[in-house]
């Protein structure tokens, strides 16, 4: 099984609706990320978190939201999703403190289609 | 402020010549520096990193990377492509010691000519 796992891996949604994208992990990391990919522009940070009680926005969080239910729960929220959030969006984590390596581990995507 | 620039957006090779990816950095801290590489229809993976110890550094497939401080650069290169080297790679940078963030390049997709 993948160490960093993400739910759904395809959905195509309509303008307007709520999705959620679901990630989990396995490796006991404290921080998790969301990242945006789209073509072109690399990987944009939209929200992290350092901890259960410590979440965070990144350079894009207009339109999103996060919660972390857990040390090894982290799910992304759209609330009212609009065509421009069409994207590949990744979860990713890392270590810290005395076994921080500096290296993020991501799942393998969620590639949302906004209509 | 931390930054990265990908100086390539495409590269083509033929197959058993030599790959040169293209970084450099602008940090207003010691980096440390990273590349990934994502292959189609897959997360991103590790290929090396560099971490202010020796400045040429090694990673998987045989890639390796050189961090120049005076050019502010961290190009990655191979001596030999492999057809399976296709994929997109990644130049990331983190803004601090404590790796608080991770900003990453715009990627360059390397193309293998058989």
């Amino acid at each position: 099984d993948a160490d960093v796992t993400q739910t759904p891996r395809n959905r195509i949604t309509k303008t307007g609706k709520r999705i959620m994208l679901e990630c989990s992990q396995t490796k006991g990391h404290d921080r998790m990320y969301w990242y945006r990919q789209d073509p072109g522009l690399g990987l944009r940070l939209i929200y992290y978190s350092f901890d259960v009680k410590d979440i965070n926005k990144g350079e894009i969080s207009d339109g999103y939201s996060v919660s972390r239910q857990a040390q090894a729960k982290f799910s992304l929220s759209l609330e009212s999703a609009i065509p421009n959030q069409t994207a590949l969006y990744f979860c990713a984590t890392s270590s810290t403190g005395t076994s921080f390596t500096g290296e993020l581990f991501f799942g393998e995507g969620s590639r949302l289609t906004v209509l | 402020a931390q930054s990265v620039t990908q100086l390539d957006s495409h590269v083509s090779v033929s197959e058993g010549t030599p790959v040169l990816l293209r970084c450099n950095y602008s940090s207003s801290y010691s980096p440390s520096l990273f590349w990934y590489v994502q292959h189609p229809n897959k997360g991103l993976q590790l290929l090396l990193k560099y971490t202010s110890a020796a400045t040429l550094v090694k990673g998987i497939n045989g890639f390796e990377a050189e961090f120049k401080k005076s050019e502010t650069s961290f190009h990655l290169t191979k001596p030999s492509a492999h057809m399976s080297d296709a994929a997109e790679y990644f130049c990331v940078v983190t803004g601090s010691n404590t790796g608080n963030q991770f900003y990453f390049g715009t990627g360059t997709s390397l193309t293998v000519i058989p």
